[in-house]
């Protein structure tokens, strides 16, 4: 069974600061990964796409890498921004498209 | 270009009672799943659908099942609601394929008392 596992889980500072959100897996058997966004009660913002042939994968000022061998997946935002502050999820694609989910890491980005 | 739409937002039910949620799939999307978030976790996938037939479904009972029509809107009905079954339910489309991200409906928040 598919386990995902955020670290941190929460996460607080100031606006500018470079971040890292890490995400391990324990089968590196999947298809791709996904990145998202949850805001408070809503629904879920996909941040970035890493196909299982891929390693990287950036838009704008985030980056998200992908070790499949050793189940890892890290999300970097450079020069955060309160608007910033989400919940940020991972999600192995288990099968075709069927993705499994850790508990997410909430960052607050203060002014 | 219509995102994924969901109906209705927040929907309050008795235990034991039955209930229908919708989604409405992004324009060109024949992959549907749908998603249970309970408060503080992340989502859990209950089933997908892809060209109106069930393809994989995760560990929830019968009394939950779904439907996808031909226009690739999709249903999902809870049976005999139980307490428990008080969550956030997402629904994702895709136009199907590994290369396409999964998008997301805002949710249906739903209460069972």
């Amino acid at each position: 069974k598919q386990e995902v596992t955020q670290i941190p889980a929460a996460l607080s500072v100031p606006e500018g600061e470079n971040l890292v959100l890490n995400c391990s897996f324990t089968d590196s058997a999947i298809y791709n990964l996904q990145w998202f966004r949850q805001d408070p009660g809503k629904g879920l913002t996909s941040l970035l796409l890493i196909q299982s042939s891929q390693r990287e994968q950036t838009s704008g000022r985030l980056n998200a890498s992908l070790d499949k061998s050793s189940g890892r997946s890290t999300l970097y935002i450079a020069a955060s921004q309160p608007g910033d502050s989400a919940t940020y999820l991972c999600a192995p694609w288990i099968g075709f498209q069927k993705l499994v989910f850790g508990t997410g890491t909430r960052l607050l980005v203060s002014p | 270009e219509t995102g994924v739409t969901q109906s209705p937002t927040h929907l309050i039910k008795t235990r034991g009672q039955q209930v229908t949620l919708r989604c409405s799939s992004q324009s060109g999307h024949n992959t549907v799943s749908w998603y249970q978030q309970a408060l503080g976790q992340g989502p859990q996938f209950i089933f997908q659908y892809y060209r109106e037939e069930e393809n994989g479904r995760g560990n929830f009972p019968p009394r939950f099942s779904g439907l996808q029509f031909p226009n690739y809107s999709s249903e999902l009905n809870v049976n005999a609601l139980e307490l428990d079954d008080s969550a956030l339910y997402l629904c994702a489309s895709s136009p199907g394929g590994s290369a396409y991200e999964q998008y997301f409906g805002p949710g249906t928040r739903l209460t069972v008392t």
